[in-house]
């Protein structure tokens, strides 16, 4: 079946646009989650859906970002007014169900978004 | 803070053998962890976990192993092909969240012909 899907793939925007990136997660999985990725490094949680619900948005580096899944679905990262230190990998994730206790379900991954801010 | 760390940044194995990543993790309430495998311009690929009720889990050619009295984790691959070279990232539900997850910064696995 359809794994999850991200686009665009590759995102250059010049420092100070707004840029949006957008997350199809696997159909039925309650829970969606947005990680950026340094060069060279391991991803790094930035926010957690489950359903249209953003319960932990605790890694945002700034109020520059933001996230949303209206209807339990899609996702769409923003960042708005851009630097170059938003440069990075965005990876989105999602998983079967929310788990109100107990260990994680599996988290599958999108291809990611490359975001280079010149 | 704490997290999740690896001693090796790189490996390099001849095709057919074994290998092991290693990986190890400072946080003593994290009670589940990963491994994924990313290969360039893709996103990580799930390969095993184990729950920390468990020492040793297999799947296909790979094993891991958990060893909670020092706080490490392993990877075992056996008879390691061409196509195992990507980055090894070990995760850990952080803290023992029951979603997010802290990453390591990754083992990258080269396998020679």
């Amino acid at each position: 079946g359809a794994g999850v899907s991200q686009s665009p793939r590759y995102k250059v925007a010049k420092r100070g646009q707004d840029v949006a990136l957008r997350c199809d997660p696997i159909s039925g999985h309650v829970s969606l989650f947005w990680y950026q990725q340094a060069l060279g490094q391991g991803p790094e949680f930035l926010t957690y859906f489950q359903n249209e619900a953003q319960l932990d948005k605790s890694g945002l580096p700034s109020d520059r970002f933001f996230a949303e899944r209206p209807e339990g679905s899609v996702s769409t990262l923003k960042i708005q007014r851009t630097q170059q230190e938003d440069s990075a990998v965005y990876l989105c994730a999602s998983s079967y169900s929310d788990r109100g206790s107990g260990n994680p379900d599996t988290q599958y991954f999108g291809p990611g978004t490359r975001l280079t801010v010149l | 803070g704490e997290s999740v760390g690896l001693h090796l940044p790189t490996l390099s194995v001849q095709e057919g053998d074994n290998s092991i990543i290693n990986c190890a993790y400072s946080n003593s309430a994290s009670d589940y962890f990963i491994w994924y495998k990313q290969e360039s311009g893709k996103g990580p690929q799930f390969i095993i976990d184990i729950r920390s009720n468990m020492d040793k889990r297999q799947g296909q050619r790979v094993t891991v192993l958990l060893n909670k009295t020092v706080k490490h984790l392993s990877l075992q691959i056996a008879a390691t092909q061409p196509g195992d070279s990507a980055v090894y990232f070990c995760a850990e539900n952080s803290g023992g969240s029951n979603y997010k997850l802290t990453f390591g910064k990754g083992t990258l696995l080269t396998v020679n012909p």
